[in-house]
Order: C-alpha cells, then structure tokens, then sequence
C-alpha cells in the first residue's frame, strides 16, 4: 500500500533552517509528481511546492518562492523541503502528497515544524 | 492566482440530510477541482477529482458537479462519518490552491 512517512519537524528560531524528508514507499515514486502542503494550526490548507517525476521540475508559491526548496532522489524513494529564513508564521503540520490528475491522492501524517523565538 | 471560495464557512446539519457545498474560483479551471474530507488531526483524504469522479473506496452519496467557475460537492443523507471539515482544491497552470474549507457540524 502506498506510505508516505515525513520526518524532521521540530521547533526552529526564526530565520533559521530545517529540512523536511519524505520516505515514500508502496507505489513508483519515479513516475510520480509529488507536493508539499501545509496547514497552520486551526487553520486551512495552503499548497507550497510541486516537483515533477524526474526532479527537473520545481513551482511554489509565491509564500515560499525563494525560503523554501523541494526536491527528490529518486534512488532513495525520498522527497525533502529545505526551508530556509522560517518566519513565525512558518509555523504549520507539513504533508508530503502524490499528485494525480491535478489532485492529491495520497497524504502523509504530517511533521510539525513550529517557529518560536 | 487564482482564489478559490467556498460557502458556506460551517453548515449544521442533521445525519440523513442532504448538504450541498459550493466553491467558486475566481476564473476558469475548467473541471480541475478536487474535493477532500479531513477530520481533526488527520490528514485529508481525497473524495472527488476533476469536479465529478468519484475517488475509489468512496460512498456514492457523495457526488460533484459543476465546470468553469462554479463548483458544488453534495452529500446525500449525511452519515454519522461524514462530519468533518471539506475542502475544494483547483489546478492550473502547475498552481495548486485550496478553498477555505467548510466545516460541517451536528445539528
């Protein structure tokens, strides 16, 4: 069955860095486009980032446009987020997602990163 | 970018009701629009893709309509399961957004 397991989350300062990682199992990950969504606490959900099957390539948001990285290795079945310069307002439940035919099908449980001074 | 509406915010209903959920996009997705059901501290879970197509595994009383702007999710004769906060999600040119989100209590 299709997993998709993050890890990584954790309490950051603002303006530092984390990295997020996404093991993804149970389906080609290869052949797959995979997401970044977020949801700050009691609150909705807010797309980041979307790379394409092979890596090459990358669209965000414009929340994130230049804090934030995506990619993959495909070797490893793994999708990571680099967050760069967090801001408070950061502070979110981040889920790695498989695209299908411009929706989301599969979901993982989430990390969350919280930016706290 | 495009926006994407939904009302209403929080609906109350009774379990056998009908609901009817609406999502407006502030211009054309043609039928790019999902819909996902999420309850608290889980993830979302997809219903609907491309307006109308019933994801696999998903009850029949939940359908989707609608093209262009206009988009509504219905739930026939709610079920004790069905409570929890629904969303609408449009594609376009590689930009993914959510609507707000609709939550649907007990009556």
């Amino acid at each position: 069955q299709v997993q998709l397991v993050e890890s990584g989350g954790g309490v950051v300062q603002p303006g530092r860095s984390l990295r997020l990682s996404c093991a993804a199992s149970g389906f080609t990950f290869s052949s797959s486009g995979m997401h970044w969504v977020r949801q700050a606490p009691g609150k909705g959900l807010e797309w980041m980032t979307f790379i394409w099957y092979d890596g090459s390539h990358k669209f965000y948001a414009d929340s994130v446009k230049g804090r934030f990285t995506i990619s993959r290795d495909n070797f490893k079945n793994t999708l990571s987020l680099q967050m760069n310069s967090l801001r408070v307002e950061d502070t979110a439940v981040y889920y790695c997602a498989r695209e299908r035919s411009g929706s989301i099908d599969y979901w993982g449980q989430g990390t969350l990163v919280t930016v706290s001074s | 970018d495009i926006q994407m509406t939904q009302s209403p915010s929080t609906l109350s209903a009774s379990v056998g009701d009908r609901v009817i959920i609406t999502c407006r996009a502030s211009q054309s997705v043609g039928t790019w629009l999902a819909w996902y059901q999420q309850k608290p501290g889980k993830a979302p879970k997809l219903l609907l893709y491309k307006a109308s197509s019933l994801e696999s595994g998903v009850p029949s009383r939940f359908s989707g309509s609608g093209s262009g702007t206009e988009f509504t999710l219905t739930i026939t004769s709610l079920q004790p399961d069905d409570f929890a906060t629904y969303y609408c999600q449009q594609y376009s040119s590689y930009s993914w957004t959510f609507g707000q989100g609709t939550k649907v209590e007990i009556k």
